[in-house]
């Protein structure tokens, strides 16, 4: 079983602050996707990376890829209290299922 | 609306009842995924198939757990015999099956299961 963790569990920051969320495993990954969960929904995907060290940009949302394809990160600027949520980030080792980590639960505070 | 459907959304049942959940894939996807999602977790995979092929099921999906996917279009997930643990949000996503598109999968809404 792959294994992701992702750091902070939790994160409570004021409006304007930026951030960084952790995904990290000792396993290799074809792909990694970043998901955004609201509460009682399903997660809506944000993006996905492919290639080690490639970085993707969504607006104020910086997405980086390692180098080894075995760990992710995910920077916002200026955060908004419409950021809040819960980020998942999910691994795919082959062509099925992708390994979720535990999530990164983000309050912004106006 | 053309995402992936989930019905019911809530669903209450009791301990020994079985239930019976649906999942409506996005039109042009082949490939249709059923995780199971408990407070403070992340999603874990149950299984997935390809068209009607049912291709890979987690050891998490007991002998009381079954999917179907008849037709290739929705799925259906039956859970025989709940049990309290089986309290969860059984998230349904699909995808392409052509790389890269197949590792992004869109997720439905949902059913929150609560076994009494």
């Amino acid at each position: 079983t792959q294994l992701l963790e992702q750091s902070p569990q939790f994160l409570s920051i004021q409006e304007g602050e930026n951030l960084t969320v952790y995904c990290n495993s000792s396993s290799v990954f074809s792909s990694l996707q970043w998901y955004r969960q609201e509460p009682g929904e399903g997660p809506v995907l944000l993006v996905t990376v492919v290639t080690g060290g490639e970085v993707k940009k969504l607006k104020r949302l910086t997405f980086q890829f390692g180098d080894a394809r075995k760990d992710s990160s995910l920077h916002i600027t200026a955060a908004q209290p419409g950021d809040t949520g819960l980020y998942l980030c999910a691994g795919a080792a082959g062509a099925n299922n992708l390994f979720f980590g535990t999530g990164t639960r983000l309050t912004v505070i106006p | 609306d053309t995402g992936v459907s989930q019905n019911p959304r809530h669903k209450i049942t009791k301990r020994g009842q079985n239930v019976t959940f649906r999942c409506d894939p996005i039109s042009e996807h082949n490939r249709l995924y059923w995780y199971r999602q408990t407070l403070g977790q992340g999603p874990e995979f149950l299984t997935y198939f390809q068209n009607e092929a049912q291709l890979e099921k987690s050891r998490l999906l007991s002998d009381r757990f079954s999917a179907e996917r008849p037709k290739g279009s929705f799925s259906t997930l039956e859970i025989q015999r709940t049990e309290q643990g089986d309290s969860a949000m059984y998230l349904c996503a699909s995808s392409s099956s052509r790389w890269p598109l197949y590792n992004e999968q869109f997720f439905g809404p949902g059913t929150r299961l609560t076994v009494l």
